[in-house]
């Protein structure tokens, strides 16, 4: 089955502590990325990655980091996690764009973190 | 500047009434425009996309979503609404210009509630 792979799916740690959450496809694709989802504010994207070794900041990058070491895995990487990080965080993939279609992204079932 | 923007937080419609979820868009050159929806802990799933070509698009579940370059619009609807269809609902567009190939911009979401 093609899928999204999120783990944890729950996590509650405290301020400053690192954390690690992986992200795995199974579908070969070359593009993935991070999201995290706030009330009223939508997904924002964190950090994407268009193949592998290659990474580019998204529009909150600020805390995160993240490595494309394999193009199925995606970890995201909270060196020192504060309160405001927060949030419910979401992995996603999709191929290429091919001619003049393109594809959608398929997205894991998310993350719920919690930073005390 | 990409931008999505979805001007209801909720929208409320009785089962069987037809809905409206109402996008608009911001986007150099020709947008590629998509829909998701959320259901209670899970990712998003892509419902539809345009492209190119018809401005009327069918997708998932009975949905379809109309284009409207002049009015710079992407509104999801669906002619008879179904209990089943409650759930947040996220308008995006795809970036296709330069260094920001392939980034997908969200709406903040509208939560659809269909009452029985």
């Amino acid at each position: 089955e093609a899928q999204v792979t999120q783990n944890p799916r729950y996590l509650i740690t405290v301020t400053g502590k690192k954390l690690t959450v992986t992200c795995s496809q199974n579908m070969n694709h070359e593009y993935m990325s991070w999201y995290r989802q706030d009330p009223g504010l939508g997904l924002r994207q964190i950090y994407y990655s268009m193949n592998v070794e290659v990474t580019d900041k998204g529009d909150v990058p600020e805390g995160y980091k993240v490595s494309r070491k394999e193009k199925r895995n995606f970890p995201l990487i909270l060196e020192s996690p504060s309160p405001n990080q927060t949030s419910l965080y979401f992995c996603a993939s999709s191929p290429p764009r091919t001619g003049t279609g393109d594809q959608p992204q398929h997205f894991g079932d998310g993350t719920r973190l919690s930073i005390l | 500047a990409q931008s999505v923007a979805q001007p209801e937080d909720q929208v409320n419609v009785a089962e069987g009434n037809p809905l409206t979820v109402k996008c608009t868009y911001s986007v150099s050159g020709n947008p590629y425009l998509f829909w998701y929806v959320q259901y209670p802990n899970r990712g998003l799933q892509f419902l539809l996309k345009y492209i190119t070509g018809d401005n009327l698009v069918k997708g998932s579940y009975g949905f379809e979503a109309e284009f409207n370059k002049s009015q710079t619009s992407f509104h999801l609807k669906k002619p008879s609404a179904l209990v089943s269809d409650s759930a947040l609902y996220f308008c995006a567009v795809r970036d296709n210009r330069g260094s920001t190939l392939g980034r997908l911009y969200f709406g903040r979401g509208t939560q659809l509630t269909v009452w029985p």
